[in-house]
């Protein structure tokens, strides 16, 4: 099984809600990244967690907050957002970070803020 | 800082054909590339992995190769179909960038019938 769930997969929200997306992989990987993506555009890393703890944060603006519950769940928590922050945020797992591991993708949430 | 480019940005080839996708990076101190499809709206799957140290991988009709000393890889498929038609992505993981990946931006193909 080399699958990474993400949920939902569609939200929609306004500047001033609350909502989360979530991943989980059962492949016992021990990191895990949030990528955004754009148009047309490659994607962009955001957070990177490495054994339950944050490593990188790619200077994310603080209305994105990412959360590692356990080594099988990503979570974005998302508050106060603005509409440029509309795209598709995909997650993704390794057996750790960087070196010669396989780094697989879910197939996103697609984000919108109206 | 590591560049990645892919060159043609878009390709349009009659199916059956056979194609070379090209990738291109500037700083050969890599760990790894990595070769994914994206279907429009979906995540990302991988497709090959290249280790530094490897020349070439096969999966079915897909052939990557690495020449890390030119800086270049190739993903080359056989007997194009029109279920290949994707955006194909590669990417590298360096020794100066916190191992993490840079991407290229891509080559959306298209296969027609």
């Amino acid at each position: 099984d080399t699958e990474v769930t993400q949920t939902p997969k569609h939200l929609v929200m306004g500047m001033t809600n609350k909502k989360s997306l979530k991943c989980e992989q059962h492949m016992g990987h021990r990191a895990m990244y949030w990528y955004k993506q754009k148009a047309k555009k490659p994607p962009e890393l955001m957070f990177v967690y490495s054994y339950e703890k944050l490593s990188i944060n790619e200077s994310v603006p603080s209305r994105f907050s990412p959360e590692c519950p356990n080594s099988s769940l990503l979570n974005l928590h998302l508050h106060a957002l603005q509409p440029e922050d509309s795209a598709l945020y995909l997650c993704a797992s390794s057996q750790r970070p960087g070196t010669g591991n396989t780094i697989y993708f879910g197939e996103g949430s697609w984000l919108t803020v109206v | 800082k590591q560049e990645v480019t892919q060159i043609p940005a878009a390709l349009s080839v009659p199916e059956g054909e056979n194609l070379v996708l090209n990738c291109s990076f500037t700083d050969s101190a890599i760990y790894n590339l990595q070769w994914f499809r994206q279907d429009p709206g979906k995540g990302l799957t991988s497709l090959l992995l290249i280790q530094s140290s490897q020349r070439e991988q096969t999966s079915g009709r897909l052939n990557a190769s690495l020449d890390k000393s030119s800086g270049r890889s190739t993903l080359y498929i056989a007997a194009s179909q029109p279920g290949d038609s994707a955006t194909y992505l590669c990417a590298v993981i360096s020794r100066g960038s916190a191992r993490q990946l840079t991407f290229g931006s891509g080559t959306q193909l298209t296969v027609l019938p």
